[in-house]
């Protein structure tokens, strides 16, 4: 398994529960990316992260979400409290480490339903 | 605000055609521009390209930067049905030692028989 793994695949959840989704990058990369995608718009950035630091989360709402890389396990996106405009694709990327002009490789991304 | 436009939105060809698909952008801190090929999963990296003039090359697939003209074609030669695809097109923007993606709207291209 050499790719940029996420999971779910799909997730659906009822207004105001929690959401978690997960990433893994790949084997080398210590760098993640989530991004959004809504139906018919392009991929927007949300959060950079390196192992147990936030780089940038300037894409990132303010209220309801977070991100994290821990040291041990995968990348988790949470989305407390969801609405139906959290409804959307969630893609992560990785990159490797070290290295400016890498590119980022995407997982096959969660599809969150919001009920 | 780093703004990447794509056109066209989409593209119906038949199989065997040539399509050249467009990417301008404006953005402060370039570093580089990516292509991505998307289907119904994941985006999978096509070329990255960071010097003008110098085209990337793979099988019927090439690209090509101006960075004096903000732009970049993505060309594909005797498409084929596997073709069909959004077409994405991002900018890598320099912000240390990995960049955020600035993401264009995408080609829709549809390969006929």
């Amino acid at each position: 398994n050499a790719g940029v793994m996420q999971n779910p695949r799909h997730l659906v959840r009822r207004r105001g529960q929690e959401a978690r989704l997960r990433c893994s990058p790949m084997k080398g990369h210590s760098h993640v990316y989530w991004y959004r995608q809504l139906p018919e718009e392009g991929l927007k950035f949300m959060v950079y992260l390196q192992k147990e630091n936030i780089i940038d989360e300037s894409g990132m709402p303010k209220e309801r979400f977070s991100a994290e890389f821990p040291k041990e396990g995968p990348s988790i996106l949470r989305i407390q409290q969801v609405v139906r405009g959290d409804s959307a694709a969630y893609f992560c990327a990785s990159s490797h480490l070290g290295e400016g002009h890498q590119p980022q490789h995407f997982g096959d991304g969660t599809r969150l339903s919001i009920l | 605000e780093d703004k990447v436009v794509q056109s066209p939105l989409s593209l119906v060809v038949h199989e065997g055609d040539t399509v050249t698909l467009n990417c301008s952008y404006e953005v402060t801190n370039f570093r580089s521009l990516l292509w991505y090929k998307q289907e119904k999963k994941a985006p999978t990296f096509l070329f990255m390209l960071t010097s003008s003039g110098i085209e990337k090359k793979s099988g019927r697939l090439s690209s090509i930067l101006d960075k004096k003209e903000l732009f970049s074609i993505l060309n594909i030669t005797a498409t084929q049905t596997g073709d069909s695809a959004v077409y994405l097109c991002a900018v890598a923007l320099n912000t240390g030692t990995a960049s955020k993606l600035t993401f264009g709207t995408g080609t829709r291209l549809q390969v006929t028989l």
